[in-house]
């Protein structure tokens, strides 16, 4: 089946620093891949859909400058947090949907937490 | 209102149990509905669609009440396996995007 890697899978950074996430679909092609973000105990929340090639679509709410998400290819998107704050810890899922594919084709990955020291 | 709401939890139950989930979802436009599993600390992975016949799969029933924008989902011979976080989601009108409901826990004991 489809399989989504996200990478790193746990990053610790200092305040102020920017940290990037990757998300590959490995055998797809994704023109469609979701950053979601997810506090203890609560739901995925999303935060951004991002499409390849084009600029990301951001959710109410959702800093553009600080939450960077790049889609330069139908396999890879990255979300890059740029100057961390330990408000920003939190764990990091990503989607993609195969291009042409239905409503149930979402694979996520295997998420990222960070933490902000 | 949340777009789904779930009741949290948790449910203790112990193995061998039958035990119901409940889902609300405010937006009758929604097309398609979804149940899924989330471990602690991992994603999440795909359960079971939910249609509005209802549908089984193995120990697991799902099932859709559009008139009353309810979803259920049912597991039978509770397993110590199936403690998890459950979620309900519901894809958006335009088929976009997915809201997740904050989840259920479950808890199966020995």
């Amino acid at each position: 089946g489809a399989v989504v890697s996200q990478h790193p899978s746990r990053v610790i950074c200092k305040s102020g620093t920017s940290v990037k996430i990757e998300c590959r679909s490995l055998d797809f092609q994704a023109t469609t891949m979701f950053w979601y973000r997810q506090f203890p105990k609560k739901s995925l929340m999303l935060m951004a859909t991002s499409n390849e090639g084009s600029k990301a679509t951001y959710e109410q709410g959702v800093e553009k400058d600080k939450f960077l998400i790049n889609h330069a290819s139908l396999t890879l998107s990255t979300l890059t947090v740029t100057s961390a704050h330990p408000e920003d810890s939190s764990f990091y899922i990503c989607s993609a949907r195969e291009a042409g594919g239905t409503n149930y084709g979402y694979t996520f990955g295997s998420g990222t937490r960070l933490t902000v020291v | 209102r949340k777009e789904v709401e779930q009741d949290p939890g948790p449910f203790n139950v112990p193995e061998g149990a039958t035990v119901a989930f409940n889902c609300t979802y405010s937006n009758s436009a929604s097309q398609s509905f979804f149940w899924y599993r989330q471990d602690c600390r991992k994603e999440p992975k795909l359960l079971m669609s939910v249609y509005s016949s209802g549908n089984e799969d193995g120990r697991f029933t799902a099932q859709l009440n559009r008139a009353s924008q309810y979803i259920s989902l049912l597991i039978r011979d509770s397993k110590l396996s199936d403690s998890a976080t459950y979620l309900c989601v519901v894809n958006t009108v335009d088929g976009n995007k997915l809201v997740f409901g904050a989840g259920t826990i479950l808890r199966v004991k020995s």
